[in-house]
């Protein structure tokens, strides 16, 4: 099973970022999202496509429509520049599987 | 706050057997949720390796299966990490962390800081 993301993003600080993640049937699947700052463990941002753990920002939002499931930021900063993951179950092949992951740049 | 460290040693050698050991602390495993592993190749994404439940319960990747086995002392919080055979391809910062919720598909809520694994002779 295969999560497609765009390898990059680039946002002005203040703007919207959309990070979009696809794969076959997704919209029957569970999908999380998970933030990756350099050098440091990944964070949970949004969980069950739409949840957020407590202390992450509701700026991070969660959505899916159709074959995409979408990360959005709200009101960029320059602290969200990282790298963002998506990820699913895949009940067919009994196994985690991570996106490629996009790199978002604050400009 | 659960924590959790990830200690092993930083290099191993081709075809050796990669051992790491994750310390939890605030939570006891016995407690319930699952807890898995995921590893990291330099500049790459992530890659599942598996989850488990303290009862003994283990999900693992189907590529790494073979190669796998994650185990847990529940006396010391501690679970560990062995991978055998391994090749370059092993080369990577190794990742515990506790689930979410208490199911073998939920995502990674609390991560270790990662440990960096290279293989080489």
């Amino acid at each position: 099973y295969v999560l497609t993301q765009p390898p990059s993003v680039s946002e002005a600080p203040g703007q919207t970022a959309t990070i979009t993640c696809g794969g076959s049937n997704i919209e029957r699947k569970i999908v999380h999202w998970y933030q990756q700052r350099p050098g440091q463990a990944p964070v949970l941002v949004v969980h069950d496509d739409t949840d957020r753990p407590s202390g992450i920002p509701e700026r991070f939002s969660g959505s899916k429509s159709g074959k995409l499931a979408t990360l959005t930021i709200s009101r960029v900063e320059a602290g969200d520049e990282a790298d963002y993951f998506c990820q699913v179950w895949d009940t067919s092949g009994g196994l985690v599987v991570f996106g490629g992951g996009t790199k978002l740049t604050v400009l | 706050q659960v924590q959790l460290q990830e200690s092993g040693p930083g290099l191993v050698k081709p075809s050796g057997t990669l051992s790491l050991t994750c310390t939890v602390s605030n939570y006891s495993i016995n407690n319930g949720y699952y807890w898995g592993w995921i590893r990291q190749s330099p500049g790459k994404g992530l890659e599942w390796i598996g989850n488990f439940f303290h009862t003994g319960k283990t999900y693992y990747n189907p590529s790494l299966k073979s190669r796998v086995i994650i185990s847990v002392d529940t006396s010391k919080n501690q679970f560990s990490l062995n991978l055998s055979s391994v090749t370059a391809a092993d080369t990577a910062v190794y990742y515990c962390g506790r689930l979410l919720a208490g199911n073998y598909y939920s995502p990674i809520h609390y991560w270790g800081q990662g440990t960096l694994v290279t293989v080489s002779s």
